[in-house]
């Protein structure tokens, strides 16, 4: 199985601070259709995860775009230009190019 | 819009079997495969096996095959996992995921 590695495991951030969480993976998710199969979700406290980013760099309508995702290959980055309260919580990446379906272990965002 | 509406928290003993619901809503249910995913308490995500609602096909990942159950009906929009075998690894809680959107989760307690 495609082994995902997030860092880091946590981060303390301010209000308004910039955030940037890697995700690497053990294999290329480029797949055989040109299309590369990694998400972002976000669970936060008490709560089931949500979608944030599908395909490496594509935010769901409600996403604010202070979001954004980069990489390609093994190396993906989820990056937030300015945190907010409401951005605290897990963020998972995630990905669907090779069966089965892996997840990050999780980077926990907390605020300062 | 696009709801996942899970069944409710279930304790069991061991060796006894569970089976949960995901309905779906807002979106047309046989378009879109259905995936369940697990979390143990206060870790990571593990991916179960999906199921197209059209055709009834199913994946699994290796680990829980023999373990995992998936069907769907679909004049309710409904889709069902259930697990056998049921041992205090199997404790967790377990989320359909599908079209992107994930339900609330559903809490299995196994214990004597």
């Amino acid at each position: 199985d495609v082994v995902m590695t997030q860092t880091p495991v946590s981060l303390s951030l301010a209000i308004g601070q910039p955030a940037s969480i890697s995700c690497k993976s053990s294999q290329s998710l480029l797949g055989t259709s040109g299309k590369t199969f990694l998400n972002w979700i976000l669970q936060r406290p008490g709560q089931s995860p949500k979608r944030l980013i599908y395909q490496v760099s594509k935010l769901y309508s409600e996403v604010p775009d202070r979001f954004s995702g980069s990489g390609s290959e093994t190396e993906f980055t989820l990056k937030i230009s300015r945190v907010e309260a409401e951005d605290l919580g897990v963020y998972y990446c995630w990905q669907g190019t090779h069966f089965p379906d892996t997840f990050g272990a999780g980077t926990k965002l907390e605020l300062k | 819009q696009v709801k996942l509406l899970q069944s409710g928290a279930a304790l069991v003993k061991p060796g006894a079997s569970v089976k949960m619901s995901c309905k779906a809503s807002g979106y047309t249910f046989t378009d879109y495969w259905v995936s369940w995913v697990k979390q143990s308490h206060g870790k990571s995500l593990e991916w179960i096996g999906e199921i197209y609602p059209n055709s009834g096909a199913t994946n699994f990942n290796e680990k829980f095959k023999g373990k995992a159950t998936l069907t769907v009906d679909k004049s309710t929009s409904t889709a069902y996992m259930e697990l056998s075998r049921l041992t205090s690894e199997d404790s967790a809680i377990y989320y359909c995921t599908s079209s992107s959107n994930w339900g609330q989760g559903t809490l299995v307690t196994v214990s004597s």
